[in-house]
C-alpha cells in the first residue's frame, strides 16, 4: 500500500514563473491538507480539500496561490507568478477521517524561487 | 481560529534524562492532540496522540498528559536515546483542519 506520493520532490523556479505540486493520497483516503514548511520553521496549514472541494481555505494566500482536488488524479497546489517567499518545503498529507485521525505525510516538494 | 503555542523552540537534554516538551491551545471545541515527529529532511511522522476524553496516554517511553481546563498539553520522553533527536510538532484539532505548534527541536547529548 504506497504512501502519499508528492512530486516533484525538488522544483526550481524564475520569479514570476508558475510551480505545480502534486499529491496523490494514500489508498482509501478522501481528505488532503497542504502545509508550508519554512526553514526552521512549523507546519504552516494551507488548505483542506476532499474530492472536488475545498473544505477550508483559510491558510492560503489570497492570491497567486490555488488548490484543487479532481474527482480523478491527484491533488494540485499551484502558484503562479512565483517570488522568492514562496521558496519553502510544501507537503501534502492525507486522512481516512476528517481532522481527528492521523495524518499520512508526503516526503514534500521543495521549491526554491531564484 | 485555532492557535497553538509550543515551548521550548529548542531543547538540549542529557541521554538518559527526560525531555517535556509543553503546548496550550486556544480553541476550547478542540478535541484531538497528536504529536508528530520530523528528523531532518523527512516527512512528519505521528508518534502518539491523545483524545479530550482522557487524561493521559503512555506507549513505552513516551507519554503524553491533557488539561482540557487550562487547555494545554504535553509530551514527555523518558529515558532518552539518540535517536529520540528531532523535531517535535504538536497539534490539536476540532473536527476538520489540524493546527501545528511551531516545533520544538531536540537535541539528545552525549
Amino acid at each position: 500500500n504506497a504512501g502519499v506520493m508528492q512530486n516533484p520532490r525538488h522544483l526550481v523556479r524564475r520569479r514570476g514563473q508558475e510551480a505545480r505540486l502534486r499529491c496523490s493520497p494514500m489508498k482509501g483516503h478522501s481528505h488532503v491538507y497542504w502545509y508550508r514548511q519554512l526553514p526552521e520553521e512549523g507546519l504552516k496549514f494551507m488548505v483542506y480539500l476532499q474530492k472536488e472541494n475545498i473544505i477550508d481555505e483559510s491558510g492560503m494566500p489570497k492570491e497567486r496561490f490555488s488548490a484543487e482536488f479532481p474527482k480523478e488524479g491527484p491533488s494540485i497546489l499551484r502558484i503562479q507568478q512565483v517570488v522568492r517567499g514562496d521558496s519553502a518545503a510544501y507537503f501534502c498529507a492525507s486522512s481516512r477521517d476528517t481532522g481527528t485521525g492521523e495524518l499520512f505525510f508526503g516526503e514534500g516538494s521543495r521549491l526554491t524561487v531564484l | 481560529g485555532e492557535n497553538v503555542e509550543q515551548h521550548p523552540s529548542t531543547l538540549s537534554v542529557q541521554e538518559g534524562d527526560s525531555a517535556v516538551i509543553k503546548c496550550t491551545y486556544s480553541d476550547s471545541a478542540s478535541n484531538y492532540f497528536p504529536w508528530y515527529k520530523q528528523e531532518l529532511g523527512k516527512r512528519p511522522q505521528l508518534i502518539i496522540d491523545i483524545r479530550s476524553n482522557v487524561g493521559e496516554k503512555k506507549d513505552q517511553r513516551i507519554a503524553v498528559t491533557l488539561n482540557k481546563t487550562a487547555k494545554h498539553f504535553s509530551l514527555h520522553i523518558t529515558e532518552t536515546q539518540p535517536e529520540d533527536s528531532a523535531v517535535y510538532f504538536c497539534a490539536a484539532s476540532s473536527g476538520d483542519k489540524i493546527i501545528f505548534g511551531k516545533g520544538t527541536r531536540l537535541h539528545i547529548l552525549p
